[in-house]
């Protein structure tokens, strides 16, 4: 299968923790996407990457979040000191570029803070 | 601004009868419209989109939507439900951003219930 992955698919962690999502886009896609989705709404934007420089940052992205795309593959999103309103499934998109823009989404993280 | 509503929250149909999913827009540009399906428990799957070429736009497993400019709508149809197209189904709206980004503005989304 070559579309977008996430791991892990499920998280379940106690308040305070750390917890950290990784997304590996589709291979070539220099454009990444993370996203959070809460229960009966659509995916909400929280950043985006073109290669290895994070370009946009959403205002919902407080400071306990961080993203980073070291090498232009692969993604992480890390959540520090996690609330429980943070329960959500974190979605990741990649594009291929400029002309091709249509996003291709990956089946998501579901977190759950206790 | 861009915004999209999504008249029903919820759909239900018999399978074999047709699909109707109602989607209005606002957007200051001409847009670009998407719809994306979702099952449980699954990412997201683009259906099809509508970028300013036909108004009638096909997508994947039997589904179409057609921009109406005066209407600013972009409703999703299909003649004959299947049991397997029960799912959440998205309808967005998208613009490019001052970075490059294609930004994209989701619907609340409907949930479409195919009974047997």
């Amino acid at each position: 299968d070559t579309g977008v992955s996430q791991d892990p698919r499920h998280k379940i962690t106690k308040r305070g923790q750390n917890v950290t999502f990784r997304c590996d886009p589709i291979s070539e896609h220099n454009r990444l996407y993370w996203y959070r989705q809460t229960l009966g709404q659509g995916p909400e934007f929280l950043t985006y990457f073109q290669n290895e420089a994070q370009l946009e940052k959403s205002r919902l992205l407080s400071d306990r979040f961080s993203a980073e795309r070291p090498k232009g593959s692969f993604s992480t999103l890390e959540i520090q000191r996690t609330e429980q309103g943070d329960s959500a499934m974190y979605l990741c998109a990649s594009s291929p570029g400029q002309s091709q823009e249509t996003q291709y989404f990956g089946p998501g993280t579901r977190l759950l803070v206790l | 601004a861009q915004s999209v509503t999504q008249l029903d929250s919820h759909v239900s149909v018999s399978e074999g009868t047709p699909v109707l999913l109602r989607c209005n827009y606002s957007s200051s540009y001409s847009p670009s419209l998407f719809w994306y399906v979702q099952h449980p428990n699954k990412g997201l799957q683009l259906l099809l989109k509508y970028t300013s070429a036909a108004t009638l736009v096909k997508g994947i497993n039997g589904f179409e939507a057609e921009f109406k400019k005066s209407e600013t709508s972009f409703h999703l149809t299909k003649p004959s439900a299947h049991m397997s197209d029960a799912a959440e189904y998205f309808c967005v709206v998208s613009f490019y951003m001052d970075t490059g980004r294609r930004a994209l503005t989701f619907g609340s989304g409907t949930r479409l219930q195919v009974q047997p």
